[in-house]
């Protein structure tokens, strides 16, 4: 079974810099996350969906930050403009969805550099 | 609202020693509990889970970890640590398919 997909792995850009991620979950998975992880920290989340409809995106900052998750399949994650402090690891994953909590499947991550 | 705190956010055990690493939730509600670990540029694997039934959960790789309710811990243990247990482990809180993640431990094995 193939597991969750992210691209690009790495991408280096200049502050103001617009940039784009992409994750295909594992087939099935209604449940799709993205998360940002800074060196050093825990994964936070910043937008949930449940198929194509939003769950949570409290903490995702909406000035620059968008998320769409259309067909409810495959997500693309966008930060326009980027700054500094939006350098990280932008984690995909997915899980079943439902009632009971199950276990997230992790992609390999999206390493942005913002210089 | 659901927190993890991971005390120690390093941790350095010889080769063989004992391996265990702290954490601690806060949930109103009874929660699930989740160890993760994560390798070098890589995303992150889980190792175990514990959602009802018996409080002691076996994972992968000889890892177990022990829900108390009355402590609100969930500690990762490994009897024997190798070489190749070296990475960042999280613990995560979750209910609703709402997680949260511990802030981290990096575990040194050194030889």
């Amino acid at each position: 079974e193939a597991g969750v997909a992210q691209s690009p792995r790495y991408k280096i850009i200049e502050k103001r810099q617009s940039v784009a991620f992409w994750c295909n979950p594992i087939s099935g998975h209604a449940t799709l996350y993205w998360y940002q992880q800074i060196l050093g920290q825990g994964p936070k989340l910043l937008i949930q969906f449940q198929n194509n409809g939003v769950v949570d995106d409290s903490q995702l900052p909406k000035d620059r930050f968008s998320a769409e998750r259309l067909k409810g399949v495959d997500s693309t994650l966008k930060i326009q403009p980027a700054k500094l402090e939006d350098s990280a690891v932008y984690l995909c994953a997915s899980s079943f969805g439902g009632r009971r909590t199950g276990e997230l499947f992790f992609g390999e991550g999206s390493r942005l550099t913002v210089l | 609202a659901q927190s993890v705190t991971q005390l120690g956010s390093h941790v350095s055990v010889s080769e063989g020693a004992l391996v265990l690493l702290r954490c601690n939730y806060s949930s109103s509600v009874p929660p699930y509990l989740f160890w993760y670990v994560q390798y070098p540029n890589q995303g992150l694997q889980l190792l175990l889970k514990y959602t009802t039934g018996a409080t002691l959960v076996k994972g992968i790789n000889g890892f177990e970890a022990e829900f108390k309710k009355s402590e609100t811990s969930f500690h990762l243990t490994k009897p024997s640590a190798h070489m190749s247990d070296a990475a960042e482990y999280f613990c995560a809180v979750s209910r609703s398919q709402n997680f949260v993640f511990g802030p981290g431990t990096r575990l040194s094995v050194l030889p």
